[in-house]
């Protein structure tokens, strides 16, 4: 399987500043998602990375707090803007197929002051 | 109503316990689904596929129940590197999109 690496791996920062999280695959793959955990709770799915094109948003989700790149099919970046403590949780990217299950990078732990 | 509900536990059993899950699912069209491991506070790996007819690894066994909508996973001879939280995971047939449980936290104590 797929190579995920994100970085950075772990981050504090203060409320109302903006991080971007990278998320670098060691090949190509199509299909890239950005998800998050919070504590206790399931995977969220934020958003779909299109390659080329504007990412596709899960409910709840916008892209002038979500940002997302994806440049390449090895590459995509996730932005978390104007940060509050309810952003504070891991954030993930992931990479699958359709049938196939997904593999995930090693997260981002995003804390918020 | 969640797609995909499982029991979150915790499950507390001594080494070398048998322990079961089960996941329900209600999405019908749910084709293939997977059982992952998240260890606390880091990124969900896939542990197994689950099949109609039955997926075997070592002390891990995965079954599928398509007639009641479930999936579950048997883990025989409990090891304390068990502890964990076991993620059930279904895909429709042509989504990308995976629907996860909530996960069940598994304790193995001595």
């Amino acid at each position: 399987s797929a190579v995920i690496s994100q970085k950075p791996s772990r981050d504090i920062c203060q409320r109302g500043t903006s991080l971007t999280i990278q998320c670098q695959v060691d090949s190509q793959v199509t299909m890239m998602f950005w998800y998050r955990q919070q504590p206790g709770q399931s995977l969220t799915l934020i958003a779909t990375a299109n390659q080329g094109s504007e990412a596709t948003y899960e409910s709840g989700f916008v892209i002038d707090k979500f940002p997302i790149s994806r440049p390449n099919l090895t590459f995509s970046t996730l932005t978390v803007s104007n940060m509050s403590p309810e952003d504070s949780s891991i954030y993930l990217c992931s990479v699958g197929d359709s049938h196939e299950p997904q593999h995930f990078g090693d997260g981002t732990r995003l804390s918020i002051l | 109503r969640k797609e995909v509900e499982q029991d979150p536990g915790p499950f507390n059993v001594p080494e070398g316990a048998t322990v079961a899950f089960n996941c329900t699912y209600s999405n019908s069209a749910s084709q293939s689904f997977f059982w992952y491991r998240q260890d606390c506070r880091k990124e969900p790996k896939l542990l197994m596929s689950v099949y109609s007819s039955g997926n075997e690894d070592g002390r891990f066994t995965a079954q599928l129940n398509r007639a009641s909508q479930y999936i579950s996973l048997l883990i025989r001879d409990s090891k304390l590197s068990d502890s964990a939280t076991y993620l059930c995971v279904g895909l429709s047939g042509g989504s990308y999109i995976p629907t996860f449980g909530r996960g069940t936290s598994l304790i193995v104590h001595p």
